[in-house]
């Protein structure tokens, strides 16, 4: 079975441009979660899906972060205008239900220069 | 607030032997669920075991066990004949009440030597 699947794998840009990370999470999952890792602040969330409608986005750390889940297939997490204080590994996971595991995609290491 | 927190930044262990990775927990919730993930030097995060709060037996998987104490809220893997392969980043988290989200602890980081 394919797992999550998130694109692209590494993005370098500079600031001020616009990202938009992207995830297929694994068929048949209805959860979907943004995580963003960082030395400083470790494994955060960011926002979370369940059945494509966001549940809590109180982890979005302003306005310039927006995500959406269009389709069960598929998430985009979007930073516009970007900031070198974005720079981070993440992470996109899906889980079956809740109380089950929740499985990540390898990451985007993302570098705002 | 729900809280994991892992007291310990570093092990080492000698490939062949056993290591308990320390995690304790804290909410108020009656619901929850433990999780340990392992994340290798290449960056992705592997789901390594699970423990429901109502689950009555620890849960083991492979050479990976969860000695789950919940009157004294703590939760530590043990990972038993160690191999060169398990030197990695090792994160605990939870999920508690009617939230998905994992809260994560800060990490262990184990290195096996020959």
């Amino acid at each position: 079975d394919a797992g999550v699947i998130q694109s692209p794998r590494h993005e370098v840009t500079e600031m001020g441009q616009e990202v938009t990370l992207r995830c297929k999470p694994i068929s048949g999952h209805n959860s979907l979660f943004w995580y963003r890792q960082t030395m400083m602040r470790g494994l955060e969330l960011l926002i979370y899906f369940n059945n494509n409608v966001p549940i809590d986005d109180s982890g979005m750390p302003e306005d310039r972060f927006s995500a959406k889940m269009p389709n069960a297939s598929f998430s985009t997490l979007k930073i516009q205008p970007s900031e070198p204080r974005d720079s981070a590994v993440y992470f996109c996971a899906s889980s079956r239900q809740r109380d089950q595991p929740q499985h990540f995609g390898d990451g985007t290491r993302l570098s705002i220069l | 607030a729900q809280k994991i927190t892992q007291t310990q930044p570093g092990m080492f262990v000698q490939e062949k032997e056993a290591v308990t990775l320390d995690c304790t927990y804290d909410t108020s919730d009656p619901s929850y669920g433990l999780f340990w993930y392992k994340q290798p030097s290449s960056g992705e995060m592997i789901f390594l075991i699970y423990q429901g709060s109502y689950d009555q037996q620890n849960a083991t998987e492979g050479r990976y066990s969860l000695n789950f104490q919940k009157a004294r809220k703590s939760a530590n893997l043990v990972i038993s004949a160690s191999q060169l392969g398990d030197s990695a980043m090792y994160f605990c988290a939870m999920t508690s009440g009617s939230a998905d989200k994992l809260i994560f602890g800060t990490g262990t980081r184990l290195q096996v030597f020959p």
